[in-house]
C-alpha cells in the first residue's frame, strides 16, 4: 500500500526558513515523480513544486520561485521542500503527492495527509 | 502560467441530480487534465485523468470530457457521498495549476 508521510511543519516567523520532508513507502520511490501541493486556511489547492524521478527536472509555482527548493533522495525514499524567506501567505497545509509515473506530464495519484506551516510573528 | 477557471464556484443540488462542472484553460493543454475530489479534512482524491479516464474504483456516475481549453466533469446521479469540492488541474506543463474549486452542497 502506498504511504506518504510529511513532517517538518511548524510555526516560523516571517523571513524564516523551514524544511519539509516526505517519506514514501509501499512503492518503488525512484519510479515516480513527486509534487508538493498546499492549501491555505479555507482556500483551494495550489500546486507548489514538482520533481521528476531522478531530480533532473523541477518546477515551481510563480509564487514560490526563487524562495523554495525541491529535492529528493531516492536512497532514503524521501522528498524535501526547503522553504526560505517565508511570508504570511505561505501559511498552509502542505501535501506531498506521488505522481503517476516518472515523467512530469502526469497527475498525482496518491497524497499524504499534510503538514501544517504557519508563518506568523 | 496557465490559468484554470472553473464554473460555477459553488452550487446546491439534490441527491439524484445530474450535475456538470466546467473548467477552462487559458491556453491549450491537450488532454492533460485531471479532476480531483476533496472532502473536508481529507486529502484530495484523483477521480479522472487524461480528461476522461476514470480512475480504478471511482463510480461510473462520474465522467469527464473535453480537450484543448474546455473540459467538463459530470456526475450523472448525485449521491450523498458526492457532496464535496471538485478541482480541475492541468499537468500539461510546469507549473501545474488548479482551478479555484467548485463546492457541491446539499440543497
Amino acid at each position: 500500500e502506498v504511504h506518504l508521510v510529511e513532517s517538518g511543519g511548524g510555526i516560523v516567523r516571517p523571513g524564516g526558513s523551514l524544511r519539509l520532508s516526505c517519506a514514501g513507502s509501499g512503492f518503488t520511490f525512484d519510479d515516480y515523480g513527486m509534487s508538493w501541493v498546499r492549501q491555505g486556511p479555507g482556500k483551494g489547492l495550489e500546486w507548489v513544486s514538482g520533481i521528476n524521478w531522478n531530480g533532473g527536472s523541477t518546477g515551481y509555482a510563480d509564487s514560490v520561485k526563487g524562495r523554495f527548493t525541491i529535492s529528493r533522495d531516492n536512497a532514503k525514499n524521501s522528498l524535501y521542500l526547503q522553504m526560505n524567506s517565508l511570508r504570511a501567505e505561505d501559511t498552509a497545509l502542505y501535501y506531498c503527492a506521488r505522481d503517476r509515473g516518472r515523467l512530469t506530464s502526469v497527475p498525482a495519484d496518491y497524497w499524504g495527509q499534510g503538514t501544517l506551516v504557519t508563518v506568523s510573528s | 502560467a496557465i490559468r484554470m477557471t472553473q464554473s460555477p464556484s459553488s452550487f446546491s443540488a439534490s441527491t439524484g441530480d445530474r450535475v456538470t462542472i466546467t473548467c477552462r484553460a487559458s491556453q491549450g493543454v491537450g488532454s492533460y487534465l485531471a479532476w480531483y475530489q476533496q472532502k473536508p479534512g481529507r486529502a484530495p482524491k484523483l477521480l479522472i485523468s487524461a480528461a476522461s479516464t476514470l480512475q480504478s474504483g471511482v463510480p461510473s456516475r462520474f465522467s469527464g470530457s473535453g480537450s484543448g481549453t474546455d473540459f467538463t466533469l459530470t456526475i450523472s446521479c448525485l449521491q450523498s457521498e458526492d457532496f464535496a469540492t471538485y478541482y480541475c488541474q492541468q499537468y500539461y506543463t510546469y507549473p501545474r495549476t488548479f482551478g479555484q474549486g467548485t463546492k457541491v452542497e446539499i440543497k
